[in-house]
């Protein structure tokens, strides 16, 4: 069955880098594309970062533009998430999951990681 | 930059029906989805392109779309619907986004 394994959360330093790693199997790797959702404490999901079946199309969402990179390795099917310059409002549970293309405009999340937490505290 | 708009929350008695809506610019032009997320765990894929269940979804939830809102139903509520939904659409500018998150409470 599909698995999503998230790792190398922990507790940082404003101004420092984390990568995320999201281990994934079940499922052939190489035909899906990849998310990284976070939620905030007490807060509501919000879209971080999207890289594509064929990790040429990277998208990011505002608030993580340019701090953030997602990255996949194939032989691993591992996804990434490095966070760099990482900021107080940064933290949160970050999910990794796979989106399922059903056609134009139609990319539902089918599966979920467990999530990993990351705290920016000084 | 798009924005979908939830109910804080809804309260249902157990056996009844809720409606959860979520309403956005021309939402029904987008392809809708719902999850849910129990406390402490991760969404659950509940709903896709506006009223389609996921394999091993219950039939009591559902889902539709007109103009401006979508909507999640829950016929029959039950105790462990009690949970946390959001809705979401892509957008050809903001790309995925999140419905601001509706908590369901079953009496």
């Amino acid at each position: 069955q599909v698995q999503l394994v998230e790792s190398g959360g922990g507790v940082v330093q404003p101004g420092r880098s984390l990568r995320l790693s999201c281990a994934a199997s079940g499922f052939t790797f190489s035909i899906y594309g990849m998310q990284w959702v976070r939620q905030a404490p007490g807060k509501g999901l919000e879209w971080v970062a999207a890289i594509g079946y064929d990790g040429n199309n990277k998208f990011y969402g505002d608030s993580v533009e340019g701090r953030f990179t997602v990255s996949r390795d194939y032989s691993k099917n591992t996804v990434y998430l490095q966070m760099n310059d990482l900021r107080a409002e940064d933290t949160a549970v970050y999910y990794c999951a796979r989106e399922k293309p059903y056609g134009s405009g139609n990319y539902p999340f089918d599966h979920w990681g467990q999530g990993t937490r990351v705290t920016v505290s000084s | 930059s798009y924005e979908l708009t939830q109910p804080p929350s809804v309260t249902v008695s157990a056996g009844q029906t809720a409606s959860i809506t979520c309403s956005g610019n021309k939402l029904a032009d987008k392809y809708a989805c719902w999850y849910q997320q129990r406390p402490g765990q991760s969404p659950v894929l509940l709903i896709y392109q506006d009223n389609k269940r996921p394999s091993g979804i219950p039939e009591r939830f559902s889902g539709s779309s007109s103009r401006n809102t979508a909507t999640l139903t829950i016929s029959g509520a039950q105790a462990v619907d009690e949970a946390d939904y959001y809705c979401q659409a892509w957008d050809s500018n903001s790309l995925y986004v999140f419905g601001t998150g509706t908590k369901v409470t079953v009496l």
